[in-house]
């Protein structure tokens, strides 16, 4: 079965302080993985997107990295801002789909406190 | 500025009644999506259309209907609303990387 599961589920810190967020899929065959950000009460938006030859992929303060051999991948936000409290989604699609079929995980709501 | 589109933001009703999420792309995709997001969980998938009279049901069983008359616009109707219904509702479109879509602002709804 097609899972993502992503830990922790919920997490608190303090601005400035770096984080860094777990998702675990058993998708397969994998097609690729993207971390996104949803903010209160708006659509997810893409933060990065990692194929199966790539380990590691920056977007400004957001790194993500990628295991294929594993299957799982992290997301490390560095120097946290108050703007970066939102849910934190890892979102998995599969190769064999011709739709777009997306595996998403349940999110970590992140918090952070100044 | 291209952009995906949900009205209205946040609905509350009545039971029974008839209501139309709207939502409405200008990126000229041809696949549309319909989610559907409860609090602290996973998007499912609903209703999804390849183009222009084409409309799937999704993975999750949903008793809403949807349309794909014009390309841009891809509404969901719930008949007779129940409170059952009551969640959140995503808009997503999708170009030739199907695998990447863009998401809407959502429709929060209450039925009570």
């Amino acid at each position: 079965k097609n899972q993502v599961e992503q830990s922790p589920q919920s997490l608190i810190i303090l601005e400035g302080k770096n984080c860094t967020l777990q998702c675990n899929y058993t998708v397969s065959p994998f097609s690729n993985l993207r971390w996104y950000k949803q903010d209160t009460g708006r659509g997810p938006v893409s933060l990065t997107i990692m194929t199966f030859s790539e380990n590691t992929k920056s977007n400004g303060r957001y790194t993500a990295t990628l295991d294929a051999d594993t299957k799982q991948s992290s997301l490390h936000i560095t120097a946290s801002q108050l703007s970066d409290s939102a849910s934190y989604i890892c979102v998995v699609s599969d190769r064999g789909s011709t739709l777009g079929r997306l595996y998403f995980g349940r999110g970590t709501q992140l918090t952070v406190w100044p | 500025e291209a952009d995906i589109y949900q009205t209205p933001r946040y609905l509350v009703i009545g039971t029974g009644k008839k209501i139309t999420l709207e939502c409405s792309q200008t990126m000229g995709h041809d696949k549309m999506y319909w989610y559907q997001q409860d609090p602290g969980m996973e998007l499912h998938l609903i209703h999804y259309s390849y183009g222009v009279n084409s409309t799937e049901k999704g993975d999750l069983s949903s008793e809403s209907t949807v349309s794909r008359i014009r390309t841009e616009h891809f509404p969901l109707t719930l008949e007779s609303a129940r409170p059952s219904h009551t969640s959140q509702y995503l808009c997503a479109s999708s170009g030739t990387d199907f695998n990447e879509q863009f998401f809407g602002p959502g429709t929060r709804l209450t039925v009570l």
